[in-house]
């Protein structure tokens, strides 16, 4: 199986700053990654998919780029709203699977 | 936009049954890949089964955790997929997402549902 690993497990920010996480395939998985935000007791929600495109209706702030097999996700300035979990995801082959998360809490 | 909307949770012992709904509505069914995933409290996501559409062959595919205990399935007459679960147990307690991609030739998930839990005590 793949493993996807993220770091750092969590990370305290303030409104306006830029903060970035990454998140490793222990494999090569092309560009079958995928980025999810989960707010507590809310469905994840589909941020970026295939390394670097933006979801429909996300806002530009949030940014996602790829060096082999790692990956990162960064938000340009944080905003209340970005208070929230981030997953990656890689669908290159089964299993699926998800990182375990990067939790950004409020400094 | 598409939708879904998944039933069936509740409280049952270890060793017990249980089977899971998700209804979908917005989207072409039929043609959708469909999945389940669960989250186990204060824990990550777990995907746990796939379905393809009839199209590929309907192809179903799950994570070693639940093989051989759970089932999933599909009736595009009812744009509803199905979770049968069977000899459950308390590490099966979780919250239960189904979802698919519905712009996607990719696997990623731009549709979710709100989720259902299962509680195995």
């Amino acid at each position: 199986d793949i493993q996807m690993t993220q770091s750092p497990s969590s990370l305290s920010a303030s409104v306006g700053d830029r903060v970035t996480f990454t998140c490793r395939a222990s494999q090569h998985i092309s560009r079958y990654l995928h980025w999810y935000q989960q707010k507590p007791g809310r469905a994840p929600k589909l941020l970026i998919y295939t390394e670097s495109h933006l979801q429909s209706g996300v806002p530009s702030r949030f940014s996602a780029s790829a060096s082999g097999t790692q990956f990162t996700l960064t938000i340009s300035s944080l905003q209340p709203d970005d208070f929230a979990t981030y997953y990656c995801q890689q669908t290159y082959t089964m299993p699926l699977t998800f990182g375990g998360g990067t939790t950004v809490e409020m400094k | 936009e598409g939708q879904l909307e998944e039933s069936g949770g509740g409280l049952v012992k270890p060793g017990g049954s249980l089977e899971l709904s998700c209804t979908a509505s917005g989207f072409t069914f039929t043609n959708a890949w469909m999945n389940w995933v669960r989250q186990a409290p204060g824990k990550g996501l777990e995907w746990i089964a796939r379905i393809k559409s009839k199209a590929d062959r309907g192809t179903i595919e799950y994570a070693a955790p639940v093989r051989g205990r759970f089932t999933i399935s599909r009736d595009d007459s009812k744009n509803t997929l199905s979770l049968q679960m069977s000899s459950l147990k308390t590490e099966d307690t979780a919250v239960y997402y189904c979802t698919t991609g519905v712009n996607s030739g990719w696997g990623y998930m731009d549709v979710w549902g709100n989720g259902t839990t299962v509680t195995v005590s």
